[in-house]
């Protein structure tokens, strides 16, 4: 799979447009989804969650869709801001709190 | 709160030679987990903890040893370093009902 370094994809955005991000996941037992950024030379951090009985969640900026028929995750973040460029990974469980299954990363690269 | 935190920060090894990362939060989170980040491989889990005194395999657990001794801390040894384990190393930790997994700031270890 993907992850941190040469070969991730990236999406280039200008600053104050939206960005959409997406994650395609296999495990249909899975139930709980969490998005995460992580800043160069940085750990993780959690961004936002949502439970399999959910198909939409917004926080501050940014929106999770979710669509368990075709096992896809997406989010979005709204007027992205240069302090929006980062690494963005999906993850994925079968219950709250059981360990996670990380996707690919996805590079945000935000233009001034 | 400082959270969870690791050290070392860095760390140059020589094949052959044995070091422990340790990692502390404290948040009083029952779960705790060790993953390594490779360029093109994504975050892997080597081994987790569900509570004081037991630990798990993960995904990529060979030439790694854990211990949680104490909730707060989980210790990873490499006995015999090899270049193959060259890596940036996370530690996360998360409570039984909430599944955002909390991450440290990393550990960069080269093995020449």
């Amino acid at each position: 799979g993907e992850s941190v370094g040469l070969h991730l994809p990236t999406l280039s955005v200008q600053e104050g447009d939206n960005s959409i991000i997406n994650c395609a996941y296999s495990n249909s037992a899975s139930d709980y989804f969490i998005w995460y950024k992580q800043e160069s030379g940085k750990g993780p951090q959690f961004i936002i969650d949502i439970r399999s009985n959910m198909d939409k969640r917004q926080g501050q900026r940014v929106t999770v869709l979710l669509n368990k028929t075709v096992k896809h995750l997406s989010l979005q973040i709204a007027a992205t801001q240069p302090g929006d460029s980062a690494v963005y990974f999906c993850a994925e469980s079968e219950a709250v709190g059981n360990k996670l299954t990380f996707g690919g990363g996805t590079r945000v690269l935000v233009k001034p | 709160n400082a959270g969870v935190t690791q050290t070392p920060k860095f760390r140059v090894l020589k094949t052959g030679q044995s070091m422990t990362l340790l990692c502390a939060q404290d948040m009083n989170h029952e779960y705790m987990y060790w993953y390594r980040q490779d360029p093109g491989m994504g975050l892997r889990l080597i081994h987790y903890s569900v509570g004081e005194g037991t630990t798990a395999k993960g995904e990529v657990p060979d030439g790694y040893n854990v211990s949680r001794l104490k909730k707060q801390n989980f210790l990873l040894g490499l006995e015999s370093a090899a270049p193959s384990q060259t890596s940036v190393y996370f530690c996360a930790s998360n409570s039984i009902v909430a599944g955002g997994q909390f991450f440290g700031p990393g550990t960069r270890l080269t093995v020449l």
